[in-house]
């Protein structure tokens, strides 16, 4: 069975730091690209990046809304997604979640939960 | 990056038919066939619905259609039920390895 489980949020203050892990189970992770996403609170779903699969280069492409603040990478034997969450604003108050894929989502965690606010 | 555009709502009675489009540019939906739809109830994970513009996963109910014209794909479900209640996106590959993803659209069964 695929599961994804997110993990790492939290309470954090404006300007801080955060990782969110994103731990599979059920397939080879190696083989697959990851996603991250996130829904504020009243808002819709929102991209936040990918990265790929290491025999697609492993890279990384973010939403222009973070770019510069959020990098996404990956630990193939640990079959761990990390998103690397830096210089918070309180807009990035949100629900995270990562999926399996770069374009295409089947498998989705329950998500995390990042408040930033001082 | 310009999101795709959907309507903010749509609204049927149950049985009825509903289509919520999602509309993008020659670089996105009008290039690939890789549209994919997302049904989302709020607190829990998204559904795909939809994949590669007109594919269904077998545990997606034959009630949920996906096409697409141009640089307008649909997402078309008959017989509308209570469940079916949610949010929807859409979401295409894009031009520069890119993924474009819809602003959303709540469906309301009357």
């Amino acid at each position: 069975e695929v599961q994804l489980v997110e993990s790492g949020g939290g309470l954090v203050q404006p300007g801080r730091s955060l990782r969110l892990s994103c731990t599979v189970s059920g397939f080879t992770f190696g083989d697959y690209g990851m996603s991250w996403f996130r829904q504020a609170p009243g808002k819709g779903l929102e991209w936040v990046g990918f990265i790929k699969s290491k025999l697609y280069g492993g890279t990384t492409e973010c939403a222009a809304s973070v770019r510069g603040r959020f990098s996404i990478s990956r630990d193939d034997f640990k079959s761990i997604a990390f998103l690397q969450l830096n210089s918070l604003k309180t807009e990035d108050t949100a629900v995270y979640y990562c999926t399996r894929g770069t374009y295409q989502f089947e498998y989705w965690g329950q998500g995390t939960l990042v408040t930033v606010s001082s | 990056q310009s999101a795709l555009t959907q309507p903010a709502s749509v609204s049927g009675s149950p049985g009825q038919s509903i289509t919520i489009s999602c509309t993008g540019t020659s670089s996105d939906v009008g290039s690939y066939n890789l549209v994919s739809w997302y049904q989302h109830h709020p607190g829990k994970a998204p559904t795909l619905m939809i994949y590669e513009d007109t594919q269904r996963p077998s545990r997606v109910s034959n009630r949920f259609s996906g096409s697409k014209s141009g640089n307008t794909a649909s997402l078309t479900i008959s017989g509308l039920q209570a469940e079916d209640e949610a949010d929807y996106y859409c979401s295409s590959y894009a031009l520069s390895y890119t993924l474009m993803f819809g602003g959303g659209t709540k469906l309301t069964v009357l």
